[in-house]
């Protein structure tokens, strides 16, 4: 059954401090592994990975995929309290054309 | 302003009423989506549809349905046989070109009293 993870299920941090947020899959005809943003309304895009070792990058956030492991990183630098939010990923199957998402996690950054 | 909507934003119900949710996306996206999500959780998927005329139940099924007449469209309809059907629903599209990135709506939140 195909299946993604996300580690930890929640984090409290002090504003400043830099957080890694995991995501593991294992899924049939893995296509791409996309990163959301969600603060009590839709899911926001963040990041779209489909390589290997190429890093994405936006302001503070960063991620990074590892097929072979079968995992991505999502980093956020320098934390400030408007980043607290769930943080979801998800993997996107060829063929079924399924979108499978992780429980998130759930950041919250403190003053 | 290309998009999608989803109405309404709230939503109240007594038990037992069936009810549809509106989500209606002007991006051209073959490829509609409907996820279901309770507090703390992830997104499930309810039902998904890859083209006009077809879709496919996706891991929580049971108690909804949907159609899909038109591209634009892929309204949602919560049956009474939903055991518990208060939630936040999310419609969400994407172009199974060569970018995979998916587009949500705002979200219906739907309380069953």
């Amino acid at each position: 059954e195909d299946k993604v993870v996300q580690s930890p299920l929640s984090l409290v941090v002090h504003e400043g401090d830099t957080v890694t947020l995991n995501c593991s899959y294992e899924v049939t005809n893995f296509r791409s592994l996309l990163w959301y943003k969600q603060e009590k309304k839709a899911p926001t895009f963040l990041f779209m990975l489909t390589s290997s070792g190429i890093e994405k990058k936006s302001g503070r956030l960063s991620s990074i995929l590892d097929k072979k492991e079968l995992f991505s990183i999502l980093n956020i630098t320098a934390t400030q309290t408007g980043d607290s939010a769930i943080y979801l990923c998800a993997s996107f199957t060829s063929g079924t054309y399924k979108y499978i998402f992780g429980t998130g996690t759930r950041l919250k950054v403190l003053a | 302003d290309g998009g999608i909507t989803q109405s309404p934003k709230y939503l109240f119900r007594k038990e037992g009423q069936n009810v549809t949710l509106s989500c209606e996306q002007n991006l051209n996206h073959d490829a509609m989506y409907w996820y279901r999500q309770d507090p703390g959780q992830g997104l499930r998927l309810i039902y998904y549809s890859q083209i006009v005329n077809d879709f496919q139940k996706g891991d929580i099924a049971e108690g909804y349905s949907v159609s899909r007449e038109k591209k634009e469209s892929f309204p949602l309809t919560v049956t009474s046989a939903q055991k518990n059907p208060t939630a936040f629903y999310l419609c969400a599209s994407s172009d199974p070109g060569e970018v995979y990135e998916q587009y949500f709506g705002p979200g219906t939140r739907l309380t069953v009293t």
